[in-house]
């Protein structure tokens, strides 16, 4: 399978633990996205990366998130003291650089207790 | 300030139906305009898009509608089937800022066999 592959798919944690999750992009995309996507809601943008430059974060994402994505292959999303507002599903997409398709991964869905 | 309006939120209709779901934008910058389905538990999947210098697309049973001077954009799926009951989304790319897609809020689309 060559599509995006997001783990884990699904995380339950306790309020106040860190959280990661591991985006492997399709291998010759050098763009990488996170998105947030709450119940009922659209994907919401969080930040990107071109190759292993982050270029654009969002206000959503706050000083208790951080990403990375080193070598630019893969990238990691962690999340520190975890709040209930934080649940929702975290997808991860990539796309290569002169084109407007933007592929998803199948999320990872945070539930914060 | 970037955003894509979707409406309706859902939509109910027959087999053989033709769902219409429309979206409207502010900004004239957006340069690409995706619709993504989305199915429970899934990430989202390109379905069909369009550039603003064309007023109609079609793939299949789905078509977009694209009015640039009203700033709107439509979906039409032909024949609809139970098996397209899922969540729709547009979106619009910014290609600034890293080629950023804003979703809309997403119709929830049930076809009844």
């Amino acid at each position: 399978d060559t599509g995006v592959s997001q783990n884990p798919r699904h995380k339950i944690t306790k309020r106040g633990q860190n959280v990661t999750f591991r985006c492997d992009p399709i291998s010759e995309h050098n763009r990488l996205y996170w998105y947030r996507q709450t119940l009922g809601q659209g994907p919401e943008f969080l930040t990107y990366f071109q190759n292993e430059a982050q270029l654009e974060k969002s206000r959503l994402l706050s000083d208790r998130f951080s990403a990375e994505r080193p070598k630019g292959s893969f990238s990691t999303l962690e999340i520190q003291r975890t709040e209930q507002g934080d649940s929702a599903m975290y997808l991860c997409a990539s796309r290569t650089t002169n084109t407007g398709e933007l592929f998803f991964g199948e999320g990872s869905r945070l539930t914060v207790l | 300030q970037q955003q894509v309006k979707q409406s309706p939120q859902s939509l109910i209709v027959q087999k053989g139906g033709i769902p219409i779901i429309n979206c409207a934008y502010e900004n004239t910058a957006f340069d690409y305009f995706p619709w993504y389905q989305q199915f429970p538990g899934k990430g989202p999947a390109l379905l069909i898009a369009i550039r603003p210098d064309v007023s109609e697309k079609k793939e299949g049973r789905f078509t977009i509608s694209f009015n640039k001077s009203a700033k709107q954009f439509s979906l039409h799926i032909m024949d609809s089937q139970p098996g397209d009951s899922a969540t729709y989304f547009c979106a619009a790319n910014s290609p600034v800022g890293g080629n950023m897609l804003t979703f809309g809020g997403g119709t929830r689309l049930m076809v009844k066999p």
